[in-house]
């Protein structure tokens, strides 16, 4: 069965490094997504992706952070300059349709020193 | 700004026991709610998404309904397992290409 898949499983980086964390989305999906969950609270929203352009973004989502779909296949999210609060699981989901089912990656925990 | 509570936020059922999650968001205006299971320090796993339209949707021991006009859904569970124990999630999609989720309720079945 088709899954959504990420890398790395796990990251620890320095604060103020860069990151870039990797995502590869269904194969017929047209609709992308990343997600965070600091430990112990909820799912955020970060931003989404159509037709290779940002649709939507959270407040979260500054110029810290950008999204890019570099060859038709992966998806990642970079974060230039990581701060402590950065550290959490990041999620990548994807979906068929405007309305249909989004499927989540198994995340990325980032841990920020 | 939508907004998704889960209660109870723990539950704790013995193995068998048939049980009801809920869940309720402020702005009726939605297009649809995903119900996700998520083990600990793992993904979301989808369970059902039922479409606004919809009142229920059914897989395998599991219900979700939605009653849209009151901001409120339920999962149910039929004749728990230990394999069930999980935190359960619910979110809603507005349409604005984004999901809000609740806080989740941590299930566990004891055998």
């Amino acid at each position: 069965e088709p899954e959504v898949t990420q890398t790395p499983s796990h990251q620890v980086t320095q604060m103020g490094q860069e990151v870039i964390l990797r995502c590869v989305p269904i194969s017929n999906h047209l609709y992308f997504y990343w997600y965070r969950q600091i430990l112990g609270q909820k799912v955020e929203f970060l931003v989404s992706f159509y037709n290779n352009e940002i649709s939507e973004k959270s407040e979260i989502f500054d110029d810290q952070f950008s999204v890019e779909r570099p060859d038709g296949s992966n998806f990642t999210l970079k974060i230039r300059s990581t701060k402590l609060e950065d550290s959490a699981m990041y999620f990548c989901a994807s979906r068929e349709g405007e309305r249909s089912e989004q499927f989540f990656g198994p995340g990325t925990r980032l841990t920020v020193l | 700004k939508q907004e998704v509570t889960q209660i109870p936020a723990a539950l704790s059922v013995p193995e068998g026991e048939n049980l009801v999650l809920n869940c309720s968001f402020t702005d009726s205006a939605i297009y649809n709610l995903q119900w996700f299971r998520q083990d600990p320090g793992k993904g979301l796993t989808s369970l059902l998404l039922i479409q606004s339209s919809q009142r229920e949707q059914t897989s395998g021991r599991l219900n979700a309904s939605l009653d849209k006009s009151s901001g409120r859904s339920t999962l149910y569970i039929a004749a728990s397992q230990p394999g069930d124990s999980a935190t359960y999630l619910c979110a809603v999609d507005t349409g604005a290409n984004n999901l809000f989720f609740g806080t989740g309720t941590r299930l566990t079945v004891i055998p």
